[in-house]
């Protein structure tokens, strides 16, 4: 059964920083990996998506790496800002399902 | 402009009465989701479908029914809501079996008291 871990559960940095959360996935046969962002009482906003054939994603200060026989995914985001403060959820599409297994999230406060 | 929408966005509902929440998209996706999220929790997927007139339970036990009579349109519905329905509600979909990522819904927050 794949299972889906993200570390850390919570993070506080300063305004500026550069930043690493990582997920970790049981099971290498994924078709793909998504990195979301979810801010307080709101739906999911995808932030990158990584085919299995990837080896990373990036959008603006974000880059997403994928690591299938490991088992791991990095999201990075460089000189954070307070705007993003949010909780950042990742999951994995099973090799043989539809269905998207997620992680519990990392929740991130970047400070002024 | 493509996209998935939810509604209502908030209600607040006494117990018994009966409830449809509302999720529309309009790209035209093969596949909808239902996910619940308690508050500072994990996802959890109650119902899928595959299209029209495919759905099928997920992995969290539910009370709650769906029906996919039109590609565009899955809605949820509870008989009798009761205070344990109080949850966030999450509709997502996805276009095909392995490349297409998700796009999720605003998300209903559902009170039942």
């Amino acid at each position: 059964k794949q299972e889906v871990t993200q570390i850390p559960a919570a993070l506080s940095v300063p305004e500026g920083e550069n930043l690493v959360l990582n997920c970790s996935f049981t099971d290498s046969a994924i078709y793909n990996l998504q990195w979301f962002r979810q801010d307080p009482g709101k739906g999911l906003t995808s932030l990158l998506l990584i085919q299995s054939s990837q080896r990373e994603q990036t959008s603006g200060r974000l880059n997403a790496s994928l690591d299938k026989s490991s088992g791991r995914s990095t999201l990075y985001i460089a000189a954070s800002q307070p705007g993003d403060s949010a909780t950042y959820l990742c999951a994995v599409k099973a090799d043989s399902s539809y269905k998207l297994i997620f992680g519990s999230g990392t929740r991130l406060l970047v400070r002024p | 402009e493509a996209d998935i929408y939810q509604t209502p966005r908030y209600l607040v509902i006494g117990t018994g009465k009966k409830i449809t929440l509302e999720c529309s998209q309009t790209m035209g996706h093969d596949k909808m989701y239902w996910y619940q999220q308690d508050p500072g929790m994990e996802l959890h997927l109650i119902h899928y479908s595959y299209g029209v007139n495919s759905t099928e339970k997920g992995d969290l036990s539910s009370e709650s029914t769906v029906s996919r009579i039109r590609t565009e349109h899955f809605p949820l519905t509870l008989e009798s809501a009761r205070p344990s329905h109080t949850s966030q509600y999450l509709c997502a979909s996805s276009a095909n079996e392995g490349g297409d990522g998700y796009t999720f819904g605003s998300g209903t927050r559902l009170t039942v008291v």
